[in-house]
């Protein structure tokens, strides 16, 4: 099993709803990560977790919090998201957090 | 200065030339190099990475990097119009935690 799985491929929720992302990989990798994706733009970083450490990028807004259950899955819960949230989100995992990053095929979230 | 630089395209090319995608970057201490390709509407697919100086090549593609002059390339033999979608160069920082994406080249490969 070489891939990076991602549930669900589509989410559609208002602004008082929460929901959770998910995303698991059996490849062994140590590191795990959570991008999101607005159209024509690159990704960017939201959370790396690695070495059972998470790091966070401080422009991340606290409605996204990601929870890591073991070292295969890496969950992004949402609360109280706003229209502006909409985006692609990808998760990708490597070997290690100096390694190649091998991407899920993204969640893609609608908040209404 | 923005951290990866490259030309947001489109780049067009005839079916059987080469595409030639360049980027720059700013952090000298920069490691890592990665090309991605990525379909309009999918994920990025991994294509190349390149951790030293020179030339590497696997199957039509080659990555070149100049750590020098912070220049990296990718080179498309025999352009297939499968090939048209957006190239990602990303990087990996000084800090080995920061995984740094360029905006994208939109390459069009025209039959």
């Amino acid at each position: 099993d070489t891939e990076v799985t991602q549930t669900p491929k589509h989410l559609v929720m208002g602004m008082t709803n929460k929901k959770s992302l998910k995303c698991e990989q059996h490849m062994g990798h140590r590191a795990m990560y959570w991008y999101k994706q607005k159209a024509k733009k690159p990704p960017e970083l939201m959370f790396v977790y690695s070495y059972e450490k998470l790091s966070i990028n401080e422009s991340v807004p606290s409605r996204f919090s990601p929870e890591c259950p073991n070292s295969s899955l890496l969950n992004l819960h949402l609360h109280a998201l706003q229209p502006e949230d909409s985006a692609l989100y990808l998760c990708a995992s490597s070997r290690l957090v100096e390694n190649e990053q091998f991407f899920g095929p993204g969640t893609r979230l609608t908040v209404l | 200065q923005k951290e990866v630089e490259q030309n947001s395209g489109p780049l067009s090319v005839p079916e059987g030339a080469i595409a030639s995608l360049n980027c720059t970057y700013s952090d000298r201490g920069s490691q890592s190099f990665f090309w991605y390709r990525q379909y309009s509407g999918k994920s990025p697919e991994l294509i190349m990475s390149i951790y030293s100086n020179g030339d590497k090549e696997d199957g039509r593609f080659t990555a070149q990097l100049n750590k020098a002059s912070q220049y990296v390339s990718l080179l498309i033999r025999d352009s297939q119009p499968s090939d048209s979608a957006t190239y990602l160069c990303a990087l990996r920082d000084n800090y080995g935690q920061n995984f740094v994406f360029g905006p994208g080249t939109r390459l069009s490969v025209l039959p």
